[in-house]
Formats: C-alpha cells, sequence, structure tokens
C-alpha cells in the first residue's frame, strides 16, 4: 500500500498569510495526487487533482505542485474561510489512500 | 447541480448488518465511478469500496473485504454499500462521493455522509 505522510499535522496562521502544506508519498505517484478541504461536520470538498489542476469553482488562492513523490498544497492569501482541515490523497492505485490530515487553525 | 444524498444509517449491534444507499442526481450517473469512504469519529479519511460506472469493476479495502458489497442500479441511479459482520471498528461517517477511474479513482463531489453506530 502507498501510505501518505502530511506535514504538519497543524498549523496557526492568520488571515492573509500564505501557508504551504507538505504530502509525501511512500513511492512514486506520478502526479495522482487530489487535495481536499474538510469543515468540522461537513463533507469533504475537492480542491485541486493531477497534483497542480485547480477544481472548478475553488479560488485562485489555491495552488498545487509536486510530481513523484513530494507534493505541496499553498494557499496564497488565508481568508476566513479557509480554515479547515486539508486531506491528500494519492490515486495512482488501490487501495486507495489518504494523508492523515492538516489542521490549519487561526492565530 | 450534482447531489448524492446518502441513506441507511444508524445503531447495530457487534455481528450485524446494515444496507446504506446514495441517491444521485443532477449528472449522467453511468459515466461515473462512484465510492464509498468512511470517516471514524474525530478521524482521518479512509476509502473503503469503489465502483466503476458500469458495475463490471469493484475495488475494496482490506479491512472490509469478504464483508460489504458495493452495487449500483443505473437505472435509478443508486449505488449501495450492503455491509455484514459489522464491528466496532466499523464506526464512522460513511460518504458516497463521485469520481472518475483514472488509475485509481479520483473524487470529484462528495455526499453528506450517513453515520454508521457499531455497538451493544
Amino acid at each position: 500500500d502507498i501510505q501518505m505522510t502530511q506535514s504538519p499535522s497543524s498549523l496557526s496562521a492568520s488571515v492573509g498569510d500564505r501557508v504551504t502544506i507538505t504530502c509525501r508519498a511512500s513511492q512514486g505517484i506520478s502526479n495522482y495526487l487530489a487535495w481536499f478541504q474538510q469543515k468540522p461536520g461537513k463533507a469533504p470538498k475537492s480542491l485541486i487533482y493531477a497534483a497542480s489542476s485547480l477544481q472548478s469553482g475553488v479560488p485562485s488562492n489555491f495552488s498545487g505542485s509536486g510530481s513523484g513523490t513530494d507534493f505541496t498544497l499553498t494557499i496564497s492569501s488565508l481568508q476566513p474561510e479557509d480554515f479547515a482541515t486539508y486531506y491528500c490523497q494519492q490515486y495512482n492505485s488501490y487501495p486507495i489512500t489518504f494523508g492523515q490530515g492538516t489542521r490549519l487553525e487561526i492565530k | 447541480e450534482v447531489q448524492l444524498v446518502e441513506s441507511g444509517g444508524g445503531l447495530v449491534q457487534p455481528g450485524g448488518s446494515l444496507r446504506l444507499s446514495c441517491a444521485a442526481s443532477g449528472l449522467t450517473f453511468s459515466n461515473y465511478a462512484m465510492s464509498w469512504v468512511r470517516q471514524a469519529p474525530g478521524k482521518g479519511l479512509e476509502w473503503v469500496s469503489t465502483i466503476s460506472g458500469s458495475g463490471i469493476s469493484t475495488y475494496y479495502a482490506d479491512s472490509v473485504k469478504d464483508r460489504f458489497t458495493i452495487s449500483r442500479d443505473n437505472s435509478k441511479n443508486m449505488v449501495y454499500l450492503q455491509m455484514n459482520s459489522l464491528r466496532a471498528e466499523d464506526t464512522a461517517v460513511y460518504y458516497c462521493a463521485k469520481g472518475f477511474m483514472v488509475r485509481g479513482v479520483r473524487f470529484d463531489y462528495w455526499g453528506q455522509g450517513t453515520l454508521v453506530t457499531v455497538s451493544s
């Protein structure tokens, strides 16, 4: 199974900050990597697919990069609605696996 | 507008069975792979199962293999998860997700989830 490791596990930041979350795969997954945002009590929302493609309707202050084993999600200027938990997910092969999540909190 | 609405969750005793349903609307249902992903209380996301658009191909996490069965009815825009031999560790919110089969499966839209509690 491919293990996905996110860092950090939690992060405190302020509105307007630039934030980067990292996701590392235990083996190469090309660009078969997605990012999701989840708010408490809500379903996950798709942000990024194919490592760097923005899902329709997602604000452009979100961006993704990487290939192979190392990936990043960047929020260029944090907005109040961006405070949530973020997950990466590999879809290179079954079983599908997720990172453990990064909780982004208001400083 | 795409809508995925899960139902069928509830309280069940260990060893019992439950069938979850997911009703889809606002999409050409048979064009999409459908999956179940669960989230135990306070924990992260765990993929459970995926079925191809045609229903021919199915995939399962090892943790549920031989206990859970995914199926779909494209004439009704429904996907199901039959869960047998339930264990306490199956307690979770179960999300239905639509997506694309690209090597694995890429999710692009999720339902709001249904809670399954396995307890005596």
